[in-house]
């Protein structure tokens, strides 16, 4: 499988926990990007990383979250003290640079915060 | 602020008729449009696009798109659709100028196939 790929697919946790989620992107791209689609809306982008330097973060991710991609490749988003408004599907996507033909989706890890 | 509006949050069909989903997004420069389809429990997938040049795009499985610039649209288009057409739809837009190049997609539309 050449995709995105995420891990893992579904994760259920207790509120104020942290949870982490692990995004492969497709090998040759060199961008990566986070998104959380909750119930009833459309993905919302909360940052994207250029190799491993994190070059925009969206105001929805806020201090509880952070992301890194520390070796270019593979990329981590860490939610720390969960809150039931945490709980979504959280998307990742690359592509080779700035161009929007190759980009990908990968299918998504849902959280759910009880 | 970029925002995509989708105006039909959900549209029942019957098997054969016409669809058209709409889409409009509020940016003065130049943008990249997108539809993407989402069908139950799975992931993203490429519906069509459109960057430059006609304006009329044809996508996968029968679907096209019309980029309206003065109307600021994308709606999205199927002549006959089918039950295997049951799913989520999204409305893309990327800024062409954005060396970010993130996606600002709309609410989504699901569609409801009936046999």
């Amino acid at each position: 499988d050449t995709g995105v790929s995420q891990d893992p697919r579904h994760k259920i946790t207790k509120r104020g926990q942290n949870v982490t989620f692990r995004c492969d992107p497709i090998s040759e791209h060199n961008r990566l990007y986070w998104y959380r689609q909750t119930l009833g809306q459309g993905p919302e982008f909360l940052t994207y990383f250029q190799n491993e330097a994190q070059l925009e973060k969206s105001r929805l991710l806020s201090d509880r979250f952070s992301a890194e991609r520390p070796k270019g490749s593979f990329s981590t988003l860490e939610i720390q003290r969960t809150e039931q408004g945490d709980s979504a599907m959280y998307l990742c996507a690359s592509s080779l640079g700035s161009n929007p033909y190759g980009y990908t989706f990968g299918s998504g890890t849902r959280l759910t915060v009880v | 602020a970029q925002s995509v509006s989708q105006h039909n949050h959900h549209v029942i069909l019957s098997e054969a008729a016409s669809l058209e989903l709409g889409c409009n997004y509020s940016y003065g420069g130049t943008v990249n449009l997108f539809w993407y389809v989402q069908y139950p429990g799975q992931h993203l997938q490429l519906l069509l696009k459109y960057f430059s040049g006609d304006p009329l795009v044809k996508g996968i499985k029968g679907f096209e798109a019309e980029f309206i610039k003065s109307k600021f649209s994308f709606n999205l288009r199927k002549p006959s659709v089918q039950w295997s057409d049951t799913a989520e739809y999204f409305c893309a837009v990327t800024i062409a100028s954005n060396t970010g190049n993130q996606f600002y997609f709309g609410t989504g539309t699901s569609l409801t196939v009936i046999p």
